[in-house]
């Protein structure tokens, strides 16, 4: 069975910079998704960024930019020139995207991130 | 842009009560899916749906759960008794149109209480 790891419950950041959250899996498929969801206090689920295991370059999308490390079963979010509105809960998410694959998502504990103005 | 929508926002039941959530996923997707969180954990899969019936569901998805596509829109979760520890928050989402395309959109959540 696949899992997914957050080992860090809380991160802070200040406003405008960088800060970095990590994720490790454990896989023993080949073909495979990642992907990281952000929770704000409204407790939607909204769709951050997605990695495709085959693509060896990382996936950005605007401030969001991961480092994906597949060796080391790695998948961290980096967020640059942080905003107020970055605050939330970010969960780390896998998907087989096998054969025998119908779409379940594993997700990792969480992250809580706060951002200081 | 499109989006999941779900009904209600919010649910309070008592023990033993059947409770249906309700949930609209995006019109041409093909792939409907719910999970639950529990306050303060992590978000888990209950079930996968295609084609009008169950592609995979977890070992939390028993025999007092049971999804259903009753017309063209809607996808309901059904909780036939409900039980104190299935107060949570309650996502549906779907994924397509063609294959499965690995981005799952969520819906806002129904929060259940069950007292």
């Amino acid at each position: 069975a696949q899992t997914v790891t957050q080992s860090q419950p809380e991160m802070s950041v200040q406003e405008a910079e960088t800060v970095t959250l990590s994720c490790t899996y454990d896989t023993s498929e080949s073909d495979y998704y990642l992907f990281w969801y952000k929770q704000p206090p409204s407790r939607q689920m909204i769709l951050v960024i997605r990695q495709e295991a085959y693509k060896q370059q990382n996936a950005t999308e605007n401030r969001f930019s991961v480092n994906f490390q597949k060796a080391a079963k790695s998948f961290s979010l980096k967020i640059s020139d942080s905003q107020l509105g970055d605050a939330a809960m970010y969960f780390c998410a896998y998907l087989n995207a096998g054969g025998t694959s119908y779409g379940k998502l594993t997700f990792g504990q969480g992250t809580i991130l706060t951002v200081h103005p | 842009e499109p989006e999941v929508t779900q009904t209600p926002s919010h649910q309070v039941t008592q023990m033993g009560q059947e409770v249906i959530l309700r949930c609209v996923p995006i019109s041409n997707h093909l792939y409907f899916y719910w999970y639950r969180q529990i306050l303060g954990q992590k978000v888990e899969f209950l079930v996968s749906f295609y084609n009008n019936e169950i592609s995979e569901k977890s070992e939390i998805f028993d025999d007092q759960f049971s999804v259903e596509r009753p017309d063209g829109s809607n996808f309901t979760l059904k909780i036939r008794s409900t039980k104190l520890e299935d107060s949570a928050m309650y996502f549906c989402a779907s994924s397509g149109p063609v294959g499965v395309s690995y981005e799952q959109y969520f819906g806002p959540g129904t929060r259940l209480t069950v007292t």
